[in-house]
């Protein structure tokens, strides 16, 4: 079974520029989550899908981040614009989904992560 | 979620035994401890998960006291292929607020 992918591997831009980052989530995975980390720092949430709904979004850093994920198949990253701040390493994870009201575990898959250097 | 603390570093040689050790005081009834591991230029890789008591996997073992505010893994004979990051996580899942919170990890060289 294929893991989480994400698109690019790599991505240098210059401040100012859009990006855009993908993330296929493991087939079947309901949730998808977006997490980064920028350098010299730790991994932080950014936010999470249900489907193609948007569950938390609290991590997102400022309004220049859009989050996508239509049809609640791949989800997509918008950076516009990029500034010199938001270099690092973007990551995805996706999962089955716990059940509510139960103390149950939900793993988390993370894919191999976008780094992304903004000159 | 609960906060985590754990050693910054670890170092160990090939084919021993090494246990990190996590401290989670806060940890609420409903949280479980999931280990994490990531290489460099890789994201992170599930390693275990519990709730109480001893869980035991191909990989790892993780052990949590009755209490539950601390937890240990325990890598069976490490290689220099287990040289990486080990993140101690605690939360509760299954409710609608998911996000992990990952802290600074662990260090472990694995040295031949």
């Amino acid at each position: 079974e294929a893991g989480v992918t994400q698109f690019p591997s790599h991505s240098v831009i210059e401040k100012g520029q859009t990006v855009t980052l993908r993330c296929d989530p493991i087939s079947g995975h309901d949730n998808l989550y977006w997490y980064r980390r920028v350098m010299g720092k730790e991994i932080k949430f950014l936010l999470h899908f249900v489907k193609e709904s948007k569950q938390d979004e609290s991590g997102m850093p400022n309004n220049r981040f859009l989050a996508e994920r239509t049809g609640g198949t791949y989800s997509t990253l918008k950076v516009q614009p990029a500034e010199l701040e938001d270099s690092g390493v973007y990551f995805c994870a996706s999962s089955q989904g716990g059940l509510a009201g139960v103390p149950s575990t939900d793993t988390q898959y993370f894919g191999p992560g976008t780094r992304l250097t903004v000159l | 979620l609960a906060k985590t603390t754990q050693p910054i570093s670890m170092d160990s040689y090939e084919g021993q035994e090494v246990n990190i050790t996590c401290s989670h005081n806060n940890i609420a009834t409903n949280d479980y401890i999931t280990w994490y591991q990531q290489f460099p230029s890789q994201g992170p890789r599930f390693i275990i998960q519990g709730y109480k008591t001893k869980v035991t996997n191909e990989v790892a073992s993780l052990f949590i006291p009755a209490d539950r505010k601390s937890s240990t893994l325990s890598l069976p004979r490490v290689s220099l292929s287990d040289t990486a990051v080990y993140y101690c996580l605690v939360g509760d899942l299954s409710g609608s607020a998911r996000q992990l919170t990952f802290g600074s990890g662990t260090q472990l060289t694995v040295l031949p």
